[in-house]
């Protein structure tokens, strides 16, 4: 498609489990970014993508959470032994360049609810 | 670093009135600036951005902001809403050499009545 899909749009999972979340940038856009978005803290950077290398993972809450991208495309944040606090709206951003200065065109996210 | 701040957490307004929602941002580096729309279940979307030159910039929707650099601010502004305005607006900044992330604001709700 033409715009930022992630899937699933949805996920329920048992507190302990892990879960794989994943996002397909626009073609072409070399630049990828995730944030999380919960209730009281808003919106929240946690890790971006120049290619396949993630100069920024500052944001990631903790070392519960990783992720890649491969072959300069698609992406996957997983979250191990997720816990209740986990639970939030992860969305996905692509850009054409990592300068700044460009728009980021976002999914529709991932809810994750953590029971 | 950078911060953002949106002063209103939920505006309330009535259709065809105008609104202004609020935004300031700190930073000790140069910064663009962005307004994004969230519309319920949906992810974000551009509403306009400040680069540089006129301070005054147009968006989709009948959109406008101010980039007032004395103030830190960037105020959005629509003369007249609509109750498809209805939505949650994030004001963000990027830095020029820090990849592109944004750092976003709290958010605010705008709720267009008839």
């Amino acid at each position: 498609g033409a715009g930022v899909s992630q899937s699933p749009s949805n996920k329920v999972t048992e507190k302990g489990k892990d879960v794989e979340l994943r996002c397909d940038p626009i073609s072409g856009h070399t630049a990828l970014y995730w944030y999380r978005q919960s209730l009281g803290q808003g919106l929240e950077f946690l890790i971006y993508f120049q290619g396949n290398s993630a100069p920024d993972k500052s944001g990631l809450p903790s070392d519960r959470f990783s992720a890649e991208r491969t072959g300069g495309s698609v992406s996957t944040l997983t979250i191990q032994r997720t816990q209740q606090e986990d639970s939030a709206v992860y969305l996905c951003a692509s850009t054409f360049h990592h300068r700044g200065n460009t728009e980021a065109f976002f999914g529709q996210g991932t809810r994750l609810t953590v029971v | 670093a950078q911060s953002v701040t949106q002063l209103d957490s939920q505006v309330p307004v009535f259709e065809e009135a105008p609104v202004e929602l609020r935004c300031n941002y700190s930073s000790s580096v140069s910064v663009y600036l962005f307004w994004y729309v969230q519309y319920p279940n949906q992810g974000l979307q551009l509403l306009l951005k400040y680069l540089s030159g006129s301070t005054l910039v147009k968006g989709i929707n009948g959109f406008e902001a101010e980039f007032n650099k004395s103030q830190t601010s960037f105020h959005l502004r629509k003369p007249s809403v609509h109750i498809s305005d209805t939505a949650e607006y994030f004001c963000a900044v990027s830095g020029n050499n820090q990849g592109g992330k944004l750092i976003f604001g709290q958010g605010t709700e705008l709720s267009v009545k008839p």
